[in-house]
């Protein structure tokens, strides 16, 4: 199956600082997503990005997807930012499962 | 509109016995699908229905099983509970698309602990 690689795994970042998170995907997908767990383990929404760039506020994905990743940035950071960043894909062709990568951990000290 | 609904939010079951878990997806979604996470798997796909009929299943024992109905809302079934159950189970919906272009929505989970 397809594997997907999140780096860094953890991430210590000072309030007000910037950051870059990466998803790599071995194969072509038709969909990736990015979601902020909170501590409560709701998932929640960022981006649905399978190609190109978006923007919401302070935060912004990009998708190279003949190039098998997708960047999430996050500008700014507060503190609420903290949490598990995910990206999850489906490969191309018909209906794939879901593959979610492994997380990156990130926590900003005030 | 409201949200993906997951009932309970938290349970507790003894090894051995069977448990189920409810999954309401936001109105007009007929896509649902289940995710296991734990400390030590990651998360993982268990399966998707789309209606009432199993389009995709994860590489789970047939221990687990789900169904959906015709309204969409989808249960999911964990018989003779082991202690490796013990996760955060995550269901989502999706609205209607071609293939699966439209994003996932995620419910809050239900916590399972097995003992």
């Amino acid at each position: 199956g397809i594997q997907v690689e999140q780096s860094p795994p953890d991430l210590i970042l000072q309030e007000g600082a910037n950051s870059t998170l990466r998803c790599n995907f071995s194969d072509s997908v038709n969909n990736l997503q990015w979601f902020h767990q909170n501590p409560w383990g709701q998932l929640i929404n960022l981006f649905y990005i399978p190609s190109g760039t978006k923007q919401n506020g302070r935060l912004s994905a990009t998708t190279v997807a003949t190039e098998r990743y997708s960047l999430l940035y996050i500008s700014s950071s507060q503190t609420t930012d903290s949490g598990v960043y995910f990206c999850a894909v489906e490969r191309t062709g018909g209906y794939q499962k879901v593959t979610f990568g492994t997380g990156t951990k990130l926590q900003v000290i005030p | 509109k409201a949200g993906v609904t997951q009932t309970p939010r938290y349970l507790i079951k003894t090894r051995g016995q069977q448990v189920t878990l409810s999954c309401s997806p936001i109105s007009g979604h007929r896509s649902v699908s289940w995710y296991q996470q734990t400390p030590g798997q990651g998360l993982q796909f268990l399966f998707e229905y789309f209606s009432e009929t199993q389009r995709n299943k994860g590489n789970f024992p047939g221990r687990f099983s789900g169904r959906q109905f015709s309204n969409s809302r989808s249960e999911m079934n964990v018989s003779t509970l082991e202690l490796g159950d013990s996760a955060l189970y995550l269901c989502a919906s999706r609205a209607p698309g071609q293939g699966n272009n439209s994003p996932l929505h995620f419910g809050n989970g239900t916590r399972l602990t097995v003992t």
